[in-house]
């Protein structure tokens, strides 16, 4: 059962124009939401956050959104640059007893030059 | 300030064997949560140790077992290796039980069973 779905396995995007990164998930009882970026050979690194309870957060060019009604929600890359090209897992934490911490698959995002 | 390394890099073991993975958390860190991450999946969550003691567990059989030492550090075991156990192991370090956006990733051990 995939809790936490990227269904776009792959996205391409021209430099300087925007990356949308989309997940959508089906347990409502998640209450942090969390975008990762992993490169080949490195473990991931944490990238943005946003509460359950906010619809928005932003940090520089990164902005997650948040969509309850719709348990949506996307990472937006403004502009993005070729270095932004890695893997990006959304994840899902959801509070019962000791956190449980579910991922997506994973989105290969490449920035073309 | 190191950051959180793991050993080995790469590791092939055939089935039925046992293995060990190693991790080393940042310094300052008492959390130790160990993944699995399949080819073409995202991490899934083993466990979590805190303080030496197992602070979760996520849909494993037992034969995945762990430990977390003195220093924080931590060992994840796999006895009786399966094919599918073949996966990139990932351990991740942090401040306390429940921080999961100040968890740092090590580079993972990439197992191969055959």
């Amino acid at each position: 059962d995939q809790q936490v779905k990227q269904n776009s396995p792959s996205l391409s995007v021209q430099e300087g124009r925007i990356s949308i990164l989309n997940c959508d998930y089906t347990n409502s009882m998640f209450d942090y939401f969390l975008w990762y970026k992993k490169y080949p050979a490195e473990g991931p690194t944490f990238l943005i956050s946003i509460s359950s309870i906010k619809d928005k957060n932003e940090d520089g060019r990164f902005t997650v959104f948040l969509n309850k009604s719709a348990k949506h929600l996307s990472l937006h890359i403004v502009p993005s640059q070729p270095g932004d090209s890695a893997v990006y897992f959304c994840a899902a934490r959801r509070p019962s007893g000791t956190y449980k911490y579910i991922f997506g698959t994973g989105t290969r995002l490449k920035v073309l030059a | 300030e190191t950051g959180v390394t793991q050993s080995p890099t790469h590791l092939i073991k055939t089935r039925g064997q046992q293995v060990t993975l190693r991790c080393s958390s940042q310094s300052g860190h008492n959390t130790v949560s160990w993944y699995q991450q399949a080819l073409g999946q995202g991490p899934q969550f083993i466990f979590q140790y805190y303080r030496e003691e197992e602070n979760g567990r996520g849909n494993f059989p037992p034969r995945f077992s762990g430990l977390q030492f003195p220093n924080y550090s931590s060992e994840l075991n796999v006895n009786a290796l399966e094919l599918d156990d073949s996966a990139l192991y990932l351990c991740a370090s942090s401040f306390g039980s429940g921080n999961l956006y100040e968890q740092y990733f090590g580079p993972g051990t990439r197992l191969t069973v055959t």
